[in-house]
């Protein structure tokens, strides 16, 4: 089964509007950590925003934020007033196990977002 | 701020050469990673490797593949013998630590494998 899905193999938003990107998750796990990343046509991937599953508010980081609701385990990343910079793939990520000596990180399979003029 | 470099950017080899994909991760890391990414899909993990020694590897980190800490500050893979379906970006990371939950990692630009 996935642990992470990202359902939207693509997405297109009109500058300055807002989007949301979703991720649900799989974990029987009360402690994980959620992360979004995105990973621009150059290749590189940028960390943008975290959610530790523990959080009482929703994390902020700019012009993302992130909705998260623990009772459907989904954490869906909203972006405000979309830039044409914003173009890129997004992935969803988690962690689980805190005391585990990996730390690695599962992947969704991505968002594409293409940002209009 | 610090990053992971890796080296090349890009390799091209043939079926069946071995190839080593080089990482310099940042210097007060203690957790290292591989991971790949085929063409336009998700990033898969392949290793973990902390104190000298992989913490976790995953189904895609079969005997063809190896990794190493050789010196102090390079971190390593190896593909023994490499096939078609090693084509990928390989993304080097780290995290200073790893136990905890918001730790990220830092990744590097990848190396763009293309087996021929």
């Amino acid at each position: 089964a996935q642990k992470i899905t990202q359902t939207q193999p693509g997405m297109f938003v009109q500058e300055k509007e807002a989007v949301t990107l979703d991720c649900t998750y799989d974990t029987s796990d009360p402690s994980y950590g959620l992360f979004w990343y995105k990973q621009p046509s150059s290749g590189e991937m940028i960390f943008l925003i975290y959610q530790g599953s523990y959080d009482q508010q929703n994390a902020t980081e700019g012009r993302y934020s992130l909705n998260f609701q623990k009772a459907r385990k989904s954490a869906n990343l909203v972006i405000s007033a979309s830039q044409l910079g914003d173009s890129a793939m997004y992935f969803c990520a988690m962690r689980e196990d805190p005391y585990s000596n990996t730390g690695k990180l599962i992947f969704g399979q991505g968002t594409t977002l293409q940002v209009k003029p | 701020e610090p990053e992971v470099t890796q080296t090349p950017s890009h390799q091209v080899t043939q079926m069946g050469q071995e190839v080593i994909l080089r990482c310099v991760p940042i210097s007060n890391h203690l957790y290292f990673y591989w991971y790949r990414q085929i063409l336009g899909q998700k990033v898969e993990f392949l290793v973990s490797f902390y104190n000298n020694e992989i913490s976790e590897k995953s189904e895609i980190f079969d005997d063809q593949f190896s990794v190493e800490r050789p010196d102090g500050s390079n971190f390593t893979l190896k593909i023994r013998s490499t096939k078609l379906e090693d084509s990928a970006m390989y993304f080097c990371a780290s995290t200073r630590w790893a136990k905890g939950l918001n730790e990220k990692l830092f990744f590097g630009s990848g190396t763009q494998l293309s087996v021929l």
